[in-house]
């Protein structure tokens, strides 16, 4: 089955400064990846995603990269700010005979004002 | 806000006890997976629900079974409740289609369950 891998566990970056998570998985039927904020007590929010037909996607100060060859995908956030802290999960999906989902780990950000 | 709601929001129970979590999907969704998130992890899958019919299962035993209805909501039951069943319940509702490419997932707020 699939298998995503999400580093660093915990990630605590200096207001203004850019924050990077990466994500690898092993399914190479995967070809959907959408990354989800997830604050404390709350659900997780979708924020972004990427589709396997494209390389780059941006939004403002949030951008994802997918590299299918490597198999990995990575999240982007710049200018970051106190309100970007929370937990943040990659997930793969693929779809044959459902849509299977797999979330990695989570990265929880600190942003330190 | 998405259109995913369930209910309920927190839940005790004691352990050997039976539960029904309840989810209705985001209108014009037509799947609905159901997710386990213990403290400090990422969602686990339990399973998808699509057209009334499971549709794929996570790493789960049978005590945790579900159902989906006509109008796409779904149950989550869980049976003979163990400690560590203690979790953060998660549905997510989305359009899946069949050999197509993957499509957003939207959660619902989720349902606390904490069995003493």
């Amino acid at each position: 089955g699939e298998n995503v891998e999400q580093h660093p566990s915990t990630l605590s970056v200096q207001e203004g400064d850019s924050a990077v998570i990466k994500c690898t998985y092993s399914d190479s039927a995967s070809n959907y990846f959408p990354w989800y904020k997830q604050e404390l007590g709350k659900r997780p929010q979708l924020i972004i995603d990427i589709r396997s037909n494209v390389g780059e996607k941006k939004d403002q100060r949030i951008a994802v990269t997918l590299n299918k060859t490597a198999k990995h995908f990575s999240l982007h956030i710049t200018e970051t700010q106190p309100e970007d802290s929370a937990v943040y999960f990659c997930a793969a999906i693929s779809s044959g005979g459902y849509q299977k989902v797999t979330f990695g780990i989570g990265t929880k950000l600190q942003v330190i004002p | 806000e998405t259109g995913v709601t369930q209910s309920p929001t927190h839940l005790i129970k004691t352990r050997g006890q039976q539960v029904t979590l309840r989810c209705s999907s985001q209108s014009g969704h037509n799947t609905v997976s159901w997710y386990q998130q213990a403290l400090g992890q990422g969602p686990q899958f339990i399973f998808q629900y699509y057209r009334e019919e499971e549709n794929g299962r996570g790493n789960f035993p049978p005590r945790f079974s579900g159902l989906q209805f006509p109008n796409y909501s779904s149950e989550l039951n869980v049976n003979a409740l163990e400690l560590d069943d203690s979790a953060l319940y998660l549905c997510a509702s989305s359009l899946a289609r069949q050999g197509g490419i993957g499509t957003e997932a939207f959660f619902g707020q989720g349902t606390r369950l904490t069995v003493v």
